[in-house]
C-alpha cells in the first residue's frame, strides 16, 4: 500500500537558520505533490505545489524539491522565524485513485 | 472572500446520536472534501462530492457515515449512531477544480463521543 513518511520527530532550529522538512514516499508515483502548514486547532493552509516534471518550485521564503527517482520532496524554510512553528504536511496526489495522501506531517519549532 | 466554513466548531455527542457536521465551501469552488484528523495521524480522506453527485466515498465507512452536497446549501456530512471511535477532528475542504489542485480547508469540527 502507498506509504508516505516524514521526519517524525520534532525540528528545533535558531531563527534565521534554513529548516529542511523531508517527505519520502513508496508504492506510487504521484504526479503532483502538495505541501501544507498546520497550526494547532486550525485547518492545513495550502503552501506549494509541485508537478512531477518540475524539479524545484520557490515561493517568498518556501523552496520545494521533488525528486521522482529517489521518491522524496524537500521542503525548504530559509531565514526562519518564530511565526514559521507549525507542522507541515506533505501530500502527494495517487494518481491512480486520484487522491491526495497526508503525511502525518513534521513539526517544525524555530527558537527566537 | 469567506474562506471555507464549517459547523459547529465543537460538537458533544452521546453514544447513539446523529451527528450533522456542516461546510460552506469558498465562494465559486464546486468540489468538496471531507477529511478525518486523529491525534497524532495524518488527514484520511473520506469523500469526495461535486454538487449533487458523489464522486469517491472509498474512504467513509460503509456504515452509519454518508455525506451530501446537494444543489443548494451546505456539504453535510452525517455519523449516524455515534461510538466513541468516531471522536476526531472532521475538516472539510474545498477547490475551484479536481482534487490535483490546492485545497482550501475550513476550521475543522472536533467531535467528541461520550
Amino acid at each position: 500500500s502507498q506509504k508516505i513518511e516524514q521526519n517524525s520527530e520534532a525540528l528545533n532550529i535558531q531563527e534565521g537558520k534554513t529548516a529542511t522538512l523531508t517527505c519520502n514516499y513508496t508504492n506510487y508515483s504521484p504526479a503532483y505533490l502538495q505541501w501544507y502548514r498546520q497550526d494547532p486547532g486550525r485547518g492545513p493552509v495550502f503552501l506549494l505545489l509541485i508537478r512531477e516534471n518540475e524539479k524545484e518550485k520557490r515561493k517568498e521564503r518556501l523552496k520545494v524539491t521533488f525528486d521522482t527517482t529517489l521518491k522524496q520532496s524537500l521542503f525548504h524554510i530559509t531565514a526562519s522565524q518564530p511565526a514559521d512553528s507549525a507542522t507541515y504536511l506533505c501530500a502527494p496526489l495517487d494518481g491512480a485513485t486520484n487522491k491526495l495522501i497526508f503525511g502525518t506531517g513534521t513539526l517544525l519549532a524555530v527558537q527566537p | 472572500n469567506a474562506g471555507v466554513m464549517q459547523n459547529p466548531r465543537h460538537l458533544v455527542r452521546r453514544r447513539g446520536q446523529e451527528a450533522r457536521l456542516r461546510c460552506s465551501p469558498m465562494k465559486g469552488h464546486s468540489h468538496v472534501y471531507w477529511y478525518r484528523q486523529l491525534p497524532e495521524e495524518g488527514l484520511k480522506f473520506m469523500v469526495y462530492l461535486q454538487k449533487e453527485n458523489i464522486i469517491d466515498e472509498s474512504g467513509m465507512p460503509k456504515e452509519r457515515f454518508s455525506a451530501e452536497f446537494p444543489k443548494e446549501g451546505p456539504s453535510i456530512l452525517r455519523i449516524q449512531q455515534v461510538v466513541r471511535g468516531d471522536s476526531a477532528a472532521y475538516f472539510c475542504a474545498s477547490s475551484p477544480e479536481t482534487v490535483a489542485y490546492e485545497q482550501y480547508f475550513g476550521p475543522g469540527t472536533r467531535l467528541t463521543v461520550t
